[in-house]
């Protein structure tokens, strides 16, 4: 099956610092979603972007389909960045189910 | 919008015991997905359904484990007996399905976290 690996898997960063966080998929997929799990466990939707860049507020994410890598982009972090952030990929043809990334750490430090 | 919601948001139960965790899904989704949380597994699809029908249940890691959507606004996911390893966080999400055969941008609950002693 499709394989999601996800870079770095722990980061600490100082408030204020940008990071890039990585999602590489093995096979070719319809789209792809980006999640942050908060402290409180909640799975909140950042974005769903199957190609090309997209932007809100200080995240962006970007996504080549034909490399078969993501890219999400986090600028002027804040302590209420912190939490998990995983990556997630339908199969090609499966209905819509969600392979997910182990995801990676981060923690803001103040 | 609510978002999914989900029902109990925590429980706490012996081994052996019945557990029945409850999903609405957003009105107008047609696909309704059962996920489970765990540190040695992450996040792993359990079984889904498009339109009210089990479509993928090759996630649900044995018969103790059961699911059901008898309506398009509720479904529920029941292990009998339950387990100490069957403790976990239980998240529901759906979407709308595409026509290609996947499927639009999906949203999970807030998680139930099953303790089982």
């Amino acid at each position: 099956g499709i394989q999601v690996e996800q870079s770095p898997p722990d980061l600490i960063l100082q408030e204020g610092a940008n990071s890039t966080l990585r999602c590489n998929f093995s096979d070719s997929v319809n789209n792809l979603q980006w999640f942050h799990q908060n402290p409180w466990g909640q799975l909140i939707n950042l974005f769903y972007i199957p190609s090309g860049t997209k932007q809100n507020g200080r995240l962006s994410a970007t996504t080549v389909a034909t490399e078969r890598y993501s890219l999400l982009y986090i600028s002027s972090s804040q302590t209420t960045d912190s939490g998990v952030y995983f990556c997630a990929v339908p199969p090609y043809n499966q209905g819509g189910k969600l392979i997910f990334g182990q995801g990676t750490e981060l923690s803001v430090k103040p | 919008d609510a978002g999914v919601i989900q029902s109990p948001r925590h429980e706490v139960t012996e081994m052996g015991q019945e557990v029945t965790l409850r999903c609405k899904p957003i009105s107008g989704h047609n696909s309704l997905f059962w996920y489970r949380q765990t540190m040695m597994r992450g996040l792993e699809l359990l079984i889904y359904f498009n339109n009210n029908v089990p479509i993928d249940d090759s996630g649900m890691p044995e018969d103790r484990f059961s699911a059901k959507m008898p309506n398009a606004s509720f479904s529920t996911l029941k292990i009998q007996p339950s387990e100490p390893r069957d403790s976990a966080v239980y998240f529901c999400a759906s979407s709308l399905a595409l026509g290609t055969g996947g499927s639009y941008e999906q949203y999970f609950g807030p998680g139930t976290r099953l303790t089982v002693t």
